[in-house]
């Protein structure tokens, strides 16, 4: 069966200083895709990336960037220069393909919060 | 419309009670999922449709919980006799659906709708 696991429940920084938020997935299934959204204390679901299973190039987006392993099942998330308006829940997702059944499997998330 | 409408924002119902959520997809988009976010947790599937299909209730946590998608498009979930365990950020997505890899599409969420059982 399908899972996500985010083993940082909560990490506090500092502002400007760099945090990575880790995801270990684990799936049967050859084609997904992994997911990173941010919940703001206001409470929706901001979509962050997704990225399919064939495709393991690393991104960055401004400060923002992603690395997935396939090897180590993992899709990790950076943040580079932390902000204050970075403190959110962040959550790592995955979805199947294979089975068809798209519904997002989510792991418990990691609160970050940024002090200023 | 926009973007995934949910309503109401906010339900405060009293235990045993029946509540009916509601969720209105982007216009077009043939999937339409159901999630629930206790206080501090992740998020729980509850339910699937995709379009025609039989849904996948795999998620519903009790005989109590059923969701119904009329036209393909507005979705209601129902929680019968509620209890006090069942509040929670009840969360609403859809997307383009389909099932080939070429087809996919992200979901986009509602704003969620807050059941409060007192």
């Amino acid at each position: 069966a399908q899972k996500v696991t985010q083993a940082q429940t909560e990490i506090s920084v500092v502002e400007k200083e760099d945090v990575t938020l880790d995801c270990v997935y684990e799936t049967r299934d050859t084609t997904y895709y992994l997911f990173w959204y941010k919940q703001p204390p206001s409470g929706e679901l901001v979509f962050l990336i997704r990225r399919n299973s064939f495709d393991e190039q690393n991104e960055i987006s401004g400060r923002y960037s992603w690395n997935f392993q396939k090897s180590t099942s993992s899709f990790n998330f950076t943040i580079t220069a932390s902000q204050v308006v970075d403190s959110a829940v962040y959550f790592c997702a995955l979805s199947e393909l294979d089975t068809g059944r798209r519904a997002l499997t989510f792991g418990s998330g990691t609160r970050l919060q940024v002090q200023p | 419309g926009a973007g995934v409408s949910q309503s109401p924002s906010n339900k405060v119902t009293e235990k045993g009670k029946d509540v009916e959520l509601r969720c209105d997809p982007i216009s077009g988009h043939t999937a339409l999922y159901w999630y629930r976010q206790s206080l501090g947790q992740g998020l729980e599937f509850l339910i699937y449709f995709q379009g025609n299909s039989a849904p996948d209730k795999s998620g519903l946590p009790s005989d109590r919980f059923s969701a119904e998608r009329t036209g393909g498009s507005v979705s209601t979930l129902t929680i019968q006799r509620t209890q006090q365990e069942d509040s929670a950020v009840y969360l609403c997505a859809s997307s383009l659906g389909g099932t080939g890899y070429i087809q996919y599409d992200g979901y986009t969420f509602g704003s969620g709708t807050r059941l409060t059982v007192v």
